[in-house]
């Protein structure tokens, strides 16, 4: 299947500061990409949808914010976490549809992020 | 009340043994299910997907919706060790497969 590649695999950063996460896809475009995050023992719950040359759109209860967005290319979408605190650890996954319509939608490895 | 409930086990079973998961949900508007397998720190991997009501087989997996109940089961037949992980039902009303609402996981543990 499609690879998408997530990077860093892990982060642990000091409350206050800011982390970067990218996503990339790696043998196909994505218009579209999907940011998710998985508490312990929870689903996994979408927090944003990137569009490529414009805005994100986040879902409901999601801080726009704090969760920077940025789909610069059709092959890559970061999510930056602002002045971040450890309530914010969590791990957090991207997922980027084959095509449009009914594609299957591939998943990153995840990223763990510790805020101490 | 969440839109799809799903037990999070764990459940444990021995090597061979059938491995019966499912979930629940409470939008009617759902039409497309599916069955991911997510190991240890890593993303999910597709399994199965389902779109309506209805059973699908794959080697030793089985999908079924009954759109009805609310209410999809996967069937894992002759369980190995290497089935141990967290499986997730998805769902989604559109068939744009970014928007998916996940249950929580159910962990599944297979004994030699």
């Amino acid at each position: 299947g499609a690879v998408v590649s997530q990077h860093p695999s892990w982060v642990i950063c000091k409350s206050g500061t800011s982390v970067k996460i990218e996503c990339r896809s790696l043998d196909f475009q994505a218009t579209t990409m999907f940011w998710y995050r998985q508490f312990p023992k929870q689903s996994l719950m979408l927090m944003a949808t990137s569009n490529e040359g414009s805005k994100a759109t986040y879902e409901q209860g999601v801080e726009k914010d704090k969760f920077l967005i940025n789909h610069a290319s059709l092959t890559l979408s970061t999510l930056t976490v602002t002045s971040a605190h450890p309530e914010d650890s969590s791990f957090y996954i991207c997922s980027a549809p084959l095509g449009t319509g009914n594609t299957e939608a591939f998943f990153g490895q995840g990223t763990r992020l510790t805020v101490v | 009340q969440k839109e799809v409930e799903q037990d999070p086990g764990p459940l444990s079973v021995p090597e061979g043994a059938i491995v019966s998961l499912n979930c629940t949900y409470s939008n009617s508007a759902f039409q497309y299910f599916m069955w991911y397998r997510q190991y240890s720190r890593k993303g999910p991997e597709l399994l199965m997907y389902t779109y309506s009501s209805g059973n699908k087989e794959d080697g030793r997996f089985t999908a079924q919706v009954d759109k009805s109940s609310k209410y999809i089961s996967l069937f894992i037949r002759d369980s190995q060790p290497s089935d141990s992980a967290t499986y997730l039902c998805a769902m989604s009303v559109t068939d744009s497969w970014g928007k998916l609402q996940f249950g929580a996981g159910t962990q599944v543990v297979v004994t030699p």
